[in-house]
């Protein structure tokens, strides 16, 4: 998994709370990304960031939250505005450019209570 | 805008017969396409991409695929299937000029019989 973690590896959340998903790299990438996976679904885009203290909205952003204070760290808070968030949760990183290869965590399961 | 599209949700190859995940796209521009390789409850990893140049790929684990202008499309290929090659496949574009984001297909399930 190239560089990237991901923690927890199973995340339990209860109605109403917030929680947070940990990703770090040591790949000295510039971009890093947030992607949601649903069985037959693929994977859609949460938040990305290319520079620290800068992000964009993917394609599901509602009920998610980001932070990018560091170059190695981008975590993820799903919030209690997320109404369905039980899903398998990948971080990647790259560097800048249409090109270049994504790197992928080992992912987050987020189960609800 | 860019798309792709993966048509198969599952493919079943026996052990040793070759192997074909199909992708096409739909870019407006020249393309970059990838494939990478998901394994049960772990991330995704990289097989091969085609930047330029010649359009037959070849990356890891005796993967390649063949890069099609013509027929917009981006096949992933083995000419002899393993039951360790069993996954989850997804290919994914990006084109020339354009935000350097990716959009991914939906993934296609390889299923190798013993």
């Amino acid at each position: 998994d190239g560089g990237i973690t991901q923690s927890p590896k199973y995340l339990f959340r209860k109605e109403g709370q917030n929680v947070t998903l940990s990703c770090e790299q040591n790949l000295n990438h510039d971009a890093m990304y947030w992607y949601r996976q649903d069985p037959g679904q693929g994977l859609r885009l949460i938040y990305y960031s290319q520079i620290v203290n800068d992000f964009q909205k993917g394609d599901i952003a509602e009920g998610y939250s980001v932070s990018r204070e560091k170059k190695e760290s981008f975590p993820l808070t799903v919030t209690s505005a997320q109404k369905n968030p039980t899903a398998f949760y990948l971080c990647a990183s790259s560097i800048i450019g249409p090109g270049e290869t994504q790197y992928f965590g080992p992912g987050t399961r987020l189960l609800v209570l | 805008a860019q798309s792709v599209a993966q048509p198969e949700d599952q493919v079943n190859v026996a052990e040793g017969n070759p192997l074909t995940v199909k992708c096409t796209y739909s870019v407006s521009g020249n393309p970059y396409l990838f494939w990478y390789v998901q394994y049960p409850n772990r991330g995704l990893q990289f097989l091969l991409k085609y930047i330029t140049g010649d359009n037959l790929v070849k990356g890891s684990y005796g993967f390649e695929a063949e890069f099609n202008k013509s027929q917009t499309s981006f096949h992933l290929k083995k000419p002899s299937a393993l039951v360790s090659d069993s996954a989850l496949y997804f290919c994914a574009v990006r084109f020339r000029g354009g935000s350097y984001i990716p959009t991914f297909g939906r993934g296609t399930s390889l299923i190798v019989h013993p």
